[in-house]
């Protein structure tokens, strides 16, 4: 069974650092894996989506790795910005033509700092 | 920016009582999801339909629940009988293909009393 974990659970930074933020996954027979943003009692928010054969994806300030053999994926964001407070979840969408469903991790609550 | 539409944002229900929570996915996508996010806990799938049937379901999605495409543009889900534990979050999510990006609404929170 596929589990998905986040660390830290929470993160506080000032505004201005750049951070990583960690998502790890049991079994590496995935299709891709996709990075969310959640804000407070809202929708999720699709950041990165990362096919099981690419390593990196970027769109403006965040980038996202994803090594797949060691069950791994980070987000990283550059110049953290007080609007990017939220929890960002992790989820891993399993082998190709095996399944249609998104595996989440329970996801890290950041917050920026002015 | 086309986005999935979730009706209504907040429903309060007495247990054992039916409700339908409503979607419009983004208008060119053929795969639908239905997800659902316990306060605290991760976000767990329920469901995934194409081409007017069910092709996934998780072990939460037993006979009080069903899905439904009625017409050209909606995807509801009913729960027959709610129960205390039904209290969640709701989320609607699209794809175009199969294993592509999904995008998700803006959930529905029920809440059964």
């Amino acid at each position: 069974k596929q589990e998905v974990t986040q660390i830290p659970a929470a993160l506080s930074v000032p505004e201005g650092e750049n951070l990583v933020l960690n998502c790890s996954f049991t079994d590496s027979a995935i299709y891709n894996l996709q990075w969310f943003r959640q804000d407070p009692g809202k929708g999720l928010t699709s950041l990165l989506l990362i096919q099981s054969s690419q390593r990196e994806q970027t769109s403006g300030r965040l980038n996202a790795s994803l090594d797949k053999s060691s069950g791994r994926s980070t987000l990283y964001i550059a110049a953290s910005q007080p609007g990017d407070s939220a929890t960002y979840l992790c989820a891993v969408r399993l082998g190709w033509g095996g399944s249609e469903k998104l595996v989440f991790g329970k996801g890290t609550k950041l917050t920026v700092n002015p | 920016e086309p986005e999935v539409t979730q009706t209504p944002s907040h429903q309060v229900t007495q247990m054992g009582q039916e409700v339908i929570l409503r979607c419009v996915p983004i208008s060119n996508h053929l795969y639908f999801y239905w997800y659902r996010q316990i306060l605290g806990q991760k976000v767990e799938f329920l469901v995934s339909f194409y081409n007017n049937e069910i092709s996934e379901k998780s072990e939460i999605f037993d006979d009080q629940f069903s899905v439904e495409r009625p017409d050209g543009s909606n995807f509801t889900l009913k729960i027959r009988s709610t129960k205390l534990e039904d209290s969640a979050m709701y989320f609607c999510a699209s794809s175009d293909r199969v294993n592509t990006e999904a995008f998700f609404g803006q959930g529905t929170r029920l809440t059964v009393v």
